[in-house]
């Protein structure tokens, strides 16, 4: 089946100015996360969506960092007046979350390609 | 707080070779799972393997399984029979139920290169 899908797949702005990233997951998958991979800071986690359930935003680096999950399907991530520091490849992973008992640190990521933001 | 600590930043191995990639965390939750993720230059994130802080048997998925000392807190890759699609950076991370949203914690990854 498809994967997790991303776009764009590069994206080259200036400084201060905002940009969209897109994230489609896997068809049935509930639990939607960002991170963010640069050189200097390896891979970090930004954001995480479940379900209906208020989105966990702890790993987002500053207030110009903000995310939405429209309808628990796509979700976009926005950055408003990029810096040079925001240079990086943004990945999106989803996971099923399967319900009843079975522990939810068990469940697979699965990522998307990437989006590679170049800001000038 | 979760730490993942790969200590190997590049790795050669001939072909056809089983090599072994390092993988030690720290925690203090006592349920957790262990992955393995594989990243070409192409820069997609490819899960290898999964291991879980209550799995008695070490786990394995074709060429790989994962090395799993619970005492030593370590969680090392071995590949067997390398070949040149190997290459690639390889990255160790750990997800637990502390961690809130599951999220997952990174090394800094291991660079495997792969001599014909």
């Amino acid at each position: 089946g498809a994967g997790v899908s991303q776009s764009p797949s590069n994206k080259v702005t200036e400084k201060g100015k905002d940009v969209e990233l897109r994230c489609d997951p896997i068809s049935g998958h509930t639990a939607l996360y960002w991170y963010r991979q640069s050189l200097g800071q390896g891979l970090e986690f930004l954001i995480y969506f479940q379900g209906n359930s208020a989105p966990d935003k702890s790993g987002l680096p500053s207030d110009r960092f903000s995310a939405e999950r429209t309808g628990g399907s796509v979700s976009t991530l926005t950055i408003q007046r990029t810096q040079q520091e925001d240079s990086a490849v943004y990945l999106c992973a989803t996971s099923v979350i399967a319900g009843g008992n079975q522990d939810l640190f068990t469940d697979t990521q699965y990522f998307g390609p990437g989006t590679r933001l170049t800001v000038l | 707080a979760q730490k993942i600590t790969q200590t190997q930043p590049g790795m050669f191995v001939q072909e056809k070779e089983a090599v072994t990639l390092d993988c030690t965390y720290d925690t203090s939750d006592q349920s957790y799972g262990l992955f393995w993720y594989k990243q070409p230059s192409s820069g997609e994130m490819i899960f290898l393997i999964y291991q879980g802080s209550y799995d008695e048997q070490n786990a394995t998925e074709g060429r790989y399984s994962l090395n799993f000392q619970k005492a030593r807190k370590s969680a090392n890759l071995v590949i067997s029979a390398s070949q040149l699609g190997d290459s690639a950076m390889y990255f160790c991370a750990m997800s637990s139920s502390g961690a809130g949203s599951y999220q997952l914690t990174f090394g800094k990854g291991t660079k495997l290169s792969v001599i014909p």
